[in-house]
């Protein structure tokens, strides 16, 4: 079984420029997450979907930052414009939302590394 | 109160010795307790997880412990190998009714395990 795709691994842009990251979820997986992942620290959730909705975005600086997932599978992660504190590891991940022993756990992505010159 | 807190930063045991990471929760509405590891250039993997109605956890050489009164918990690895130099990443989340779905995660700040052969 395929794990979360993340696409590009590494992306290096100038400040002010826009980036986008592209997240394809375990097939099945109704429910996607994006999180930021400072160098040192635990993860912290920017946005999660149910399906198309997404259902906890109090946390995406929605000033510069904007995310999408169309038809409830695929999805995507924009900034624009970037700053250099935007320089982190961005990581998406799905889970499975019903019944069995392990439903809901996270399967996390190898993430997306960001560096804002 | 939504912080976890993880101690120690980081962690060197030899081979064979156990390792011990400690973390402590405030919000006492947290009901699902997950332990991730992550290798480097790698998204993080569930590890074991427990739920505060059980005081202990075994899988294998891991273990977690749960002091539902002093809202802590703490992961044991038995006979630590090489193989578990990794970051751990301990975590607290409010299940919905019936466990099967899990929102906003909240992270530790990571522990840097090195094991030495």
């Amino acid at each position: 079984e395929a794990g979360v795709v993340q696409s590009p691994r590494y992306k290096i842009i100038e400040k002010k420029q826009p980036v986008a990251f592209w997240c394809n979820p375990i097939s099945g997986h109704n429910t996607l997450y994006w999180y930021l992942q400072n160098l040192g620290q635990g993860p912290e959730l920017l946005i999660r979907y149910e399906n198309e909705e997404a259902v906890d975005d109090s946390q995406l600086p929605k000033d510069r930052f904007s995310a999408e997932r169309l038809k409830g599978v695929d999805s995507t992660l924009k900034i624009q414009p970037a700053e250099l504190g935007d320089s982190a590891v961005y990581l998406c991940a799905s889970s499975f939302k019903g019944s069995g022993s392990r439903t809901g756990e996270l399967f996390f992505g190898e993430g997306s590394r960001l560096t804002v010159l | 109160q939504q912080q976890v807190k993880q101690s120690p930063q980081s962690l060197i045991v030899q081979k064979g010795g156990i390792s011990i990471i400690n973390c402590a929760y405030e919000n006492t509405a947290f009901d699902y307790f997950p332990w991730y590891q992550q290798f480097p250039g790698k998204g993080p993997a569930l590890l074991i997880a427990i739920r505060p109605d059980v005081s202990e956890k075994k899988e294998g050489r891991f273990t977690i412990s749960f002091n539902k009164s002093a809202k802590q918990f703490s992961l044991h690895i038995m006979d630590s190998q090489p193989g578990d130099s990794a970051t751990y990443f301990c975590a607290a989340t409010l299940a919905n009714a019936g466990g099967t779905s899990y929102g906003k995660l909240t992270f530790g700040q990571g522990t840097i395990l090195t094991v030495h052969p």
